[in-house]
């Protein structure tokens, strides 16, 4: 069946430092991408979202990249501070009749000081 | 503040006891969503409500209920608790549909014994 999957499961890096997380897709017709980060105890927060018309997009400390040719997704933080810390997971949305918004299942980020 | 409020948070419950959980939206949003969350498997959607009294099954709906008689409300019904649906709980809104981003609340764990 169609999947979301993210390349690692954690990723730790030095607070100041960037972190890139990535998520790889199967559905060849989505056309909507999407990041959240989930902090413990709480619910997912959006963080920035991408359509499949877009190679990049940039928001406050944060890119997508959206790489059509090989399904790849990525989400790149700048300057990685401890409140980063989180679960962060990709989504993407298969367009057609029937929408579909397919979630991975995560990457724990952990901001070493 | 804009918000998603679901209640309650936490409940352990006997299989076979009907119980609902409650979800408030405070954004007058359209699109509204029960989503589960189980570990490695990433969110799956139980059911949605594109606007008032048009509600729809997702990905997980067995043993499900739903309703959405007013457009800030949208509870989850289960009418007849199992084991199986031993999981965390999220409600979700969005202005109109899946290609935006969601609002998520914090979630209700259920246990059932």
């Amino acid at each position: 069946g169609e999947s979301v999957g993210l390349h690692l499961p954690t990723l730790s890096v030095q607070e100041g430092d960037n972190s890139i997380i990535n998520c790889a897709y199967s559905n060849s017709a989505s056309d909507y991408f999407i990041w959240y980060k989930q902090e413990s105890g709480k619910g997912p927060q959006f963080i920035i979202d991408i359509r499949s018309n877009m190679d990049k997009r940039q928001g406050q400390r944060v890119t997508v990249l959206l790489n059509k040719t090989v399904k790849h997704l990525s989400l790149q933080i700048a300057a990685t501070q401890p409140g980063d810390s989180a679960v962060y997971f990709c989504a993407d949305l298969r367009r057609g009749s029937a929408r579909q918004l397919t979630f991975g299942s995560g990457t724990q980020l952990t901001v070493l000081p | 503040e804009a918000q998603v409020t679901q209640n309650p948070r936490y409940l352990i419950t006997v299989t076979g006891k009907k119980l609902t959980v409650t979800c408030s939206q405070n954004m007058n949003h359209e699109y509204m969503s029960w989503y589960r969350q189980d570990p490695g498997l990433g969110l799956r959607q139980i059911y949605y409500s594109m606007n008032v009294e048009v509600t729809d099954k997702g990905d997980v709906p067995e043993g499900y209920k739903v309703s959405r008689k007013e457009k800030r409300n949208f509870p989850l019904i289960l009418e007849s608790p199992s084991p199986n649906q031993t999981s965390l709980y999220f409600c979700a809104s969005s202005f109109k549909g899946l290609d935006q981003p969601q609002h998520f609340g914090d979630g209700t764990r259920l246990s059932i014994l």
